[in-house]
């Protein structure tokens, strides 16, 4: 069974820094891409980074460019979101989501991690 | 960035109707179209990918179809467990882009 767990949110203050981490089992991790996906509350949807099996080819949303950093640790089935420079409207659940074979689609999800940013 | 838009944003219907929720997006995708259920509290889980394919489990009540721009997402036939958000996303060109949501209510 795939299974996705988020981990390392909180509350953290405007211009602070947080790491998420994201543990998968179930499959073979080192042969999928990665994403991560934030919901802020009461909102939609919102795609922040995608990083390839390999960690060769990384993407970013422009409203976090810059701040957030995504990585993966293949040893240890893992994926990070070192995040920089924190703002209010970063303040959401964070989800980890497999990019799936194919032509693309975020196949399954873990269970997400609160961030909250505020003073 | 390629703009994704869902109609209705909500409606309400009856267990046993047949209910189609429409995604536009602002260009050409091809058939790099996804839909997602969200249910109130829980993570989204992936329904329908590539516009028309049926993912692993999912019953075959729902349904996608389109290509280019106008994508359609269909339930035969609501049941209880149905009534949720659902999200379409294109997967074509990054920023990956969701619209903005559906959210089915019961009548």
């Amino acid at each position: 069974e795939v299974q996705l767990v988020e981990s390392g949110g909180g509350l953290e203050q405007p211009g602070g820094s947080l790491r998420l981490s994201c543990a998968a089992s179930g499959f073979t991790f080192n042969y999928y891409s990665m994403n991560w996906v934030r919901q802020a509350p009461g909102k939609g949807l919102e795609w922040v980074s995608y990083i390839s099996s390999t960690s060769s080819t990384i993407y970013y949303a422009d409203s976090v460019k810059g701040r957030f950093t995504i990585s993966r640790d293949n040893a240890k089935n893992s994926l990070y979101l070192q995040m920089n420079s924190l703002r209010d409207e970063d303040t959401a659940v964070y989800y980890c989501a497999r990019y799936g074979s194919g032509i693309g689609s975020f196949d399954y999800w873990g269970q997400g991690t609160l961030v909250t940013v505020s003073s | 960035d390629i703009q994704m838009t869902q109609s209705p944003s909500s409606l309400s219907a009856s267990v046993g109707d047949r209910v189609t929720i429409t995604c536009r997006a602002s260009q050409n995708i091809n058939n790099y179209l996804n839909w997602y259920q969200q249910r109130p509290g829980e993570a989204p889980n992936l329904l329908i990918y590539a516009a028309s394919s049926l993912h692993s489990g999912v019953p075959s009540r729902f349904s996608g179809s389109g290509s280019g721009t106008d994508f359609t997402l269909t339930f035969s036939s609501l049941q209880p467990e149905d009534f949720a958000t659902y999200y379409c996303q294109q997967t074509y060109r990054t920023p990956w882009t969701f619209g903005q949501g559906t959210k089915v209510e019961i009548k």
